[in-house]
């Protein structure tokens, strides 16, 4: 079975400071993807970044930045100078080659609060 | 800007109503999502329909119902539903690799009062 774990429930900081989310996963699967969604209060779920399980490449785009660690299991967010337009909740998704049609594994979100 | 849209955004229903959610995508996707999402929780998929294939969470009741009529449009019937139905709707579309999904891309949703 899958599963994504955020542990982070709420992450509170104030513009400009950098904020890690962190995300690990389980699956007996060799071949999978892992993503990041951005949800701001509008609702809409935001596709950041998606990686695939043989290319641990760290990424960075603009102020983000994605650790990926088959290791541990990780694979970090890092928002780096945040700004206000950054609150949001945060969701890491799985998907597995050995799921049944097409199955996203969401972990629970982090929610960021980013204040002036 | 999204590629799948959703309509309405917004809809109040009573309890004895019959409504329709609408979803279209543009991205030439095979494989189209409804998901349910409650206030802070993440999304739970409803129904998949793979090559217009359908399948079904076990757990969704026969008051929703999915209907595909091509690939590019989805919608999702609604039917004598209980408040414990508000929530965000929220569709999305995917190509397929090799059985494992490819990105989901979403559309803004639909929040859905149940009076």
């Amino acid at each position: 079975a899958q599963k994504v774990t955020q542990a982070q429930t709420e992450i509170s900081v104030v513009e400009k400071e950098d904020v890690t989310l962190d995300c690990v996963y389980e699956t007996r699967d060799t071949t999978y993807y892992l993503f990041w969604y951005k949800q701001p209060p509008s609702g809409e779920l935001v596709f950041l970044i998606r990686r695939n399980s043989f290319d641990e490449q760290n990424e960075i785009s603009g102020r983000y930045s994605w650790n990926f660690q088959k290791s541990t299991s990780s694979f970090n967010f890092t928002i780096t100078a945040s700004q206000v337009v950054d609150s949001a909740v945060y969701f890491c998704a799985l998907s597995a080659l050995g799921d049944s049609w097409g199955k996203f594994q969401f972990g629970a979100g982090t929610q960021v609060v980013v204040t002036p | 800007d999204t590629e799948v849209t959703q309509t309405p955004k917004h809809l109040v229903m009573g309890m004895t109503n019959k409504k329709s959610l609408k979803c279209e995508q543009h991205m030439g996707h095979r494989a189209m999502y409804w998901y349910k999402q409650k206030a802070k929780k993440p999304p739970e998929l409803m129904f998949v329909y793979s090559y217009e294939k359908l399948s079904i969470n076990e757990s969704v009741p026969s008051r929703f119902s999915p209907e595909c009529p091509n690939s590019s449009l989805l919608n999702l019937h609604l039917h004598a539903l209980q408040p414990e139905d508000s929530a965000l709707y929220l569709c999305a579309s995917s190509s397929f690799v090799g059985g494992a999904v490819e990105t989901q891309y979403f559309g803004p949703g639909t929040r859905l009062l149940v009076l």
